[in-house]
């Protein structure tokens, strides 16, 4: 098993450039999360799904969009990217509460994409 | 006012050292305590959780909850070279162990 997965590990983009980062899981999770951390603020929640067509905002949603058309994918777009971007993000993914105890279902991470906004 | 306060380090002890790495949150509201482990370069992954306040133990790791004080401790005994990584103590919002809320985590060094 490969666990979550994110691509690219390392990203460098202009002011003003989109991208999308891509994050892909392969345990048959309902619920995936995008988060992002940063120096001295701890690891925020962006954007979360609790299955395929369904999307809702965590803590920082701004500048950023998530759609989520297949249960095993959830890409994280920035529309026009700003040094306020800089961050880690990291992708996580577990079972959903409607379908077992959440209480024994963590969230398990992916590795992260380094994002710098020149 | 940060939800969850969490002292960033590094603490830095020898080997064999009990370490306690602590976490102050200000929402009464939480009723489960997690403490998640981060090595450099990689994703968090959960060390162990605690629901309302006690301890609950795990090979040398130990959870102590405080919720008349709001205040939540890890401790680990016989501490390892391997134990080295950043500790972050997060709650989850509501029901389920999904929306979290994360102390800044502290970085812990344990030199041989």
């Amino acid at each position: 098993n490969a666990g979550v997965t994110q691509t690219p590990k390392f990203q460098v983009l202009k002011t003003g450039q989109s991208m999308t980062l891509q994050c892909a899981q392969d345990m048959n999770h309902e619920y995936m999360s995008w988060y992002r951390q940063d120096p001295g603020m701890g690891l925020r929640l962006i954007h979360y799904s609790v299955g395929a067509g369904i999307t809702d905002q965590g803590e920082v949603p701004n500048g950023y969009n998530v759609s989520r058309s297949t249960t095993e994918d959830f890409p994280l777009r920035l529309l026009s990217a700003a040094p306020s971007q800089t961050s880690v993000y990291f992708c996580a993914s577990s079972y959903s509460y409607a379908r077992k105890s959440s209480y024994n279902s963590p969230l398990h991470f992916g590795n992260g994409t380094r994002l710098t906004v020149t | 006012q940060k939800e969850v306060e969490q002292d960033p380090g590094p603490l830095s002890v020898p080997e064999g050292a009990i370490v306690s790495l602590n976490c102050t949150y200000s929402n009464s509201a939480f009723q489960y305590f997690m403490w998640y482990r981060q090595y450099s370069r990689k994703g968090p992954e959960l060390l162990m959780y605690t629901y309302s306040s006690g301890n609950k133990e795990d090979g040398r790791f130990t959870a102590q909850v405080d919720k008349s004080s709001k205040y939540i401790s890890l401790f680990i005994r016989d501490s390892q070279p391997s134990d080295s990584a950043t500790y972050l103590c997060a709650m989850p919002r509501d029901t389920g162990f999904q929306k979290l809320v994360f102390g800044t985590g502290t970085r812990l060094l344990v030199s041989p």
